[in-house]
């Protein structure tokens, strides 16, 4: 089992609809949670974080996080298609343990926001 | 300061050379990490640093691979007598406090 997994996709929604990223974890231990951006050719980009159990939004962009359940999601509203990008989940231990520092990511779902 | 900087952007090199990128962070990030990417997959972790100190070594990582990071500034990476699977995009990122990690643009590695 990978440590993150996401559904490669490609997920492919209409303008101006929500677009739904998911991934799940298999480290009980995470407890941190980021959302990176990654257009084709270029280096990720942090979109948002999330600690705690619950929705975060930032914008067009809610993190929705599920510690119990082991999954993080992204949700994307009024999707345009300049958010056609690979999706990328990586999540980091907490305090303790020589695996603090290292963000462990999945292989990415691609997103297509078509007109 | 403009971001993490990664020096080349692209390296090709014959199989058994050794090559050497380097990275310079956010100037006041103390946390720098290296990563791999190839097509298709999100960034594996080789290595992490916090200031001068190697905290942290994939443990898939080969004995070809060496990082240093002196003074707790730049970084360098250096992939000893290189194979085909080396080709990869090399990414380096740091960060000031547990949060997430700002990436350089990488060095796209092609071993010919």
């Amino acid at each position: 089992q990978k440590e993150v997994e996401q559904n490669s996709g490609p997920l492919s929604v209409p303008e101006g609809a929500i677009a739904s990223l998911n991934c799940t974890y298999s480290d009980r231990g995470s407890q941190s949670f980021f959302w990176y951006r990654q257009y084709s050719g270029k280096s990720p980009e942090l979109i948002m974080f999330i600690y705690s159990n619950g929705d975060k939004e930032d914008g067009r962009f809610t993190a929705q996080l599920n510690k119990a359940s082991q999954y993080v999601s992204l949700l994307i509203r009024d999707s345009q298609p300049s958010d056609s990008a690979t999706y990328l989940c990586a999540v980091r231990r907490g305090a303790g343990g020589t695996s603090y520092g290292k963000l462990t990511f999945g292989q990415g779902t691609i997103l297509t926001v078509h007109p | 300061d403009t971001g993490v900087s990664q020096n080349p952007r692209h390296k090709i090199t014959k199989r058994g050379q050794n090559v050497t990128f380097r990275c310079d962070p956010i100037s006041e990030h103390n946390r720098l990490y290296w990563y791999r990417q190839t097509l298709g997959q999100g960034p594996e972790f080789l290595t992490y640093f916090q200031n001068e100190a190697q905290l942290e070594k994939s443990r898939l990582l080969s004995d070809r691979f060496s990082a240093e990071r002196p003074k707790g500034s730049f970084s360098t990476l250096e992939i000893q007598r290189t194979e085909q699977g080396d080709s990869a995009m090399y990414l380096c990122a740091s960060s000031l406090s547990p949060g997430g990690c700002t990436f350089g643009s990488g060095t796209r590695l092609t071993v010919v």
